[in-house]
């Protein structure tokens, strides 16, 4: 079965310091990964995705992810983590058997982000 | 362009009442999901429509919700004799033809 584990809760960064969500899945096949963000009484926004090629995704508003296969992670990363960051971030999974683009996303249960002035 | 868009924003029923939740996709989407928001359950999936095909029901958590698309566009979720255990918010997402889905604002489910 397809699973997602964001193991913190809760992340606290000062502003301008870097930071890192993490991410773990598990999938029978190739992963499809995926990083959304939510602002308060918002819809979900895509930030990133990895489907195949390099390891290092860029996303929107200077994030972006690393895919290492061994471990089965894919972590969020900012160098510098500004106040406007502050949401709730989700990791999402498809399990790439069969290949296709579309088919339903399984969800971490979310990493509130803080960031601090 | 236009975003989805769901309404309504916010619905309160009474235990026991049906209540129906609207989802217009991004025009042209072929794709539609939906899911749900809880606290104790994080992000889950409900059902997904694909073009004309079927759609996957697998993540329905009980005969009481059901779904339909109409002319491959808007959805609509139907959820009968609600209870309280399905308080939560409603969430519908469209894609055509890549890996990212776009989800809409929600909708925010009280039953009292």
């Amino acid at each position: 079965a397809q699973s997602v584990a964001q193991p913190e809760d809760q992340v606290n960064v000062a502003e301008g310091n870097p930071l890192t969500v993490k991410c773990t899945y598990s999938v029978s096949g190739n992963p499809y990964l995926f990083w959304y963000v939510q602002y308060p009484n918002r819809g979900l926004q895509f930030l990133l995705k990895y489907i195949t090629g390099d390891n290092l995704v860029k996303g929107s508003y200077g994030f972006e992810a690393e895919f290492n296969k061994s471990q089965t992670s894919f972590h969020l990363k900012k160098p510098s983590a500004l106040v406007s960051d502050s949401a709730l971030y989700f990791c999402a999974v498809r399990d790439g058997k069969g290949g296709g683009s579309q088919g339903n996303l399984i969800f971490g249960k979310g990493t509130k982000l803080s960031v601090k002035p | 362009g236009a975003g989805v868009s769901q309404s309504p924003s916010n619905k309160v029923t009474e235990k026991g009442k049906d209540v129906e939740l609207r989802c217009d996709p991004i025009s042209g989407h072929t794709a539609l999901y939906w899911y749900r928001q809880s606290l104790g359950q994080g992000l889950e999936f409900l059902i997904y429509f694909q073009g004309n095909s079927a759609p996957d029901k697998s993540g329905l958590p009980s005969d009481r919700f059901s779904a339909e698309r109409t002319g491959g566009s808007v959805s609509t979720l139907t959820i009968q004799r609600t209870q309280q255990e399905d308080s939560a918010v409603y969430l519908c997402a469209s894609t055509k033809a890549r890996y990212e889905q776009y989800f809409g604002p929600g909708t925010r489910l009280t039953v009292t």
